[in-house]
């Protein structure tokens, strides 16, 4: 079965400062898609950035980026310029392209950022 | 149209009581899932739909768990006689059956079970 695995349960960043959340994943698919959501304590869940496995570049959005490590199934998400409204939950998640449709997710890293 | 909506937003059980929980996904958006996410936890897979099809069931956790999609549009999630270990946040989600994807979530459903 695939697993995802945060390993930072809390994390906290400096205002305008960059942070990266770390994320891992076991699969022994070779294509599929990984995602980043952000759940504020309005539990609202938010697409932040996408990776397809097939996709050698890095994906970006804006402040947000990610170092897609296929070989060593690592997902890292790297937030510049910190905002305070980036605080919240977020989840790293694996999805399969060709075997079911299910997201999974870890356990998620909860970000402070200080004024 | 809009995001994905769910109802009611909190819903406060006594043990043993039946609930139903509902989704709207987002209009055309063929695939829905539910997810049940523990305090402190990521969401966990229950059900997947594909139009009124429930292709996978795999995540309910007992057979007092009941999920179904009717007309292929709005679902619900039906829990009979609720446990304390139900009382989680519900997830709906969809996405398009091409294409995007990317799940888009409703603002769940939080259960207490009292």
């Amino acid at each position: 079965a695939q697993t995802v695995t945060q390993s930072q349960p809390e994390m906290s960043v400096q205002e305008a400062e960059t942070v990266t959340l770390s994320c891992t994943y076991d699969t022994s698919e070779s294509d599929y898609y990984l995602f980043w959501y952000k759940q504020p304590p309005s539990r609202q869940m938010i697409l932040v950035i996408r990776q397809e496995a097939y996709k050698q570049q890095n994906a970006t959005e804006n402040r947000f980026s990610v170092n897609f490590q296929k070989a060593a199934k690592s997902f890292s998400l790297k937030i510049s310029d910190s905002q305070l409204g980036d605080a919240a939950m977020y989840f790293c998640a694996y999805r399969a392209t060709n075997t079911g449709n299910q997201f999974y997710f870890g356990t998620g890293t909860s970000l402070t950022v200080i004024p | 149209g809009a995001g994905v909506s769910q109802s009611p937003r909190y819903k406060v059980a006594k043990r043993g009581q039946d609930v139903a929980l509902r989704c709207d996904p987002i209009s055309g958006h063929v695939s829905l899932f539910w997810y049940q996410q523990a305090l402190g936890q990521g969401p966990e897979f229950l059900t997947y739909f594909q139009n009124e099809a429930q292709l996978d069931k795999s995540g309910l956790p007992s057979d007092r768990f009941f999920a179904e999609r009717p007309e292929g549009s709005v679902s619900t999630l039906k829990i009979q006689r609720t446990q304390q270990e139900d009382s989680a946040v519900y997830l709906c989600a969809s996405h398009p059956l091409e294409g995007d994807k990317t799940q888009y979530f409703g603002p769940g459903t939080r259960l207490l079970v009292l």
